[in-house]
């Protein structure tokens, strides 16, 4: 069990430019999550797949953000014309569902600073 | 929003016993306690889930009110690498379509 992996672990970008993050969960979750999380506050879910299925979309999930996991296996998340406010940690959790709970499992996150 | 409230932080010794509360007043009679750490860096880490019973496993104890409106989560004996934010989340049934939702947390520090 490898874990949930997230690359880059860090980008550095400018205002403007388009970034993409990828997230491989582990090998047999069905479920994969993509959160976001600022300084001092808790991770705030962003969207959620089952499978390919792209099944919800958080508000904070604005136009410039599209999020895929096209063979159901490992998910990107794009954000495009990046904007200052868009620095943060970016997380990726994986479950297996329906499944007795041991809850979601995360990423190292990707750290995401926009100059 | 979160459906929980924690203090905002506490701090113990190492080796000592470390509870840590939190008040769920409008739980839902299919929403379970969920409890993640995250260390600085590090992304959040499952710690324990519970309904109503008293659970444990190897990392903690986690003690839920009769009336289910708050809990308790136990480290038994705190080491310096249990210094991290504690987040206590409601969340329906595991397996259910369902995302976290995190609060701010309860920053432990576990002094020498």
């Amino acid at each position: 069990d490898t874990g949930v992996s997230q690359d880059p672990r860090h980008k550095i970008t400018k205002r403007g430019q388009n970034v993409t993050f990828r997230c491989d969960p582990i090998s047999e979750h069905n479920r994969l999550y993509w959160y976001r999380q600022t300084l001092g506050q808790g991770p705030e879910f962003l969207t959620y797949f089952q499978n390919e299925a792209q099944l919800e979309k958080s508000r904070l999930l604005s136009d410039r953000f599209s999020a895929e996991r096209p063979k159901g296996s490992f998910s990107t998340l794009e954000i495009q014309r990046t904007e200052q406010g868009d620095s943060a940690m970016y997380l990726c959790a994986s479950s297996l569902a329906p499944s007795v709970g041991l809850g979601e499992y995360f990423g190292p996150g990707t750290r995401l600073t926009v100059t | 929003d979160a459906k929980t409230t924690q203090p905002p932080s506490m701090d113990c010794a190492e080796g000592r016993a470390a509870n840590l509360p939190c008040n769920h007043s409008t739980i839902s009679g299919n929403e379970y306690v969920y409890w993640y750490r995250q260390i600085h860096s590090q992304g959040p880490q499952y710690i324990i889930h519970g309904l109503k019973n008293n659970e444990t496993n190897e990392m903690a104890s986690l003690i839920i009110t009769e009336d289910r409106k708050s809990s308790t989560l136990i480290l038994p004996h705190a080491t310096l690498r249990d210094t991290a934010v504690y987040y206590c989340i409601v969340n329906i049934s595991p397996g259910a379509n369902s995302k976290l939702t995190f609060g701010k947390g309860i920053t432990l520090s576990v002094r020498p």
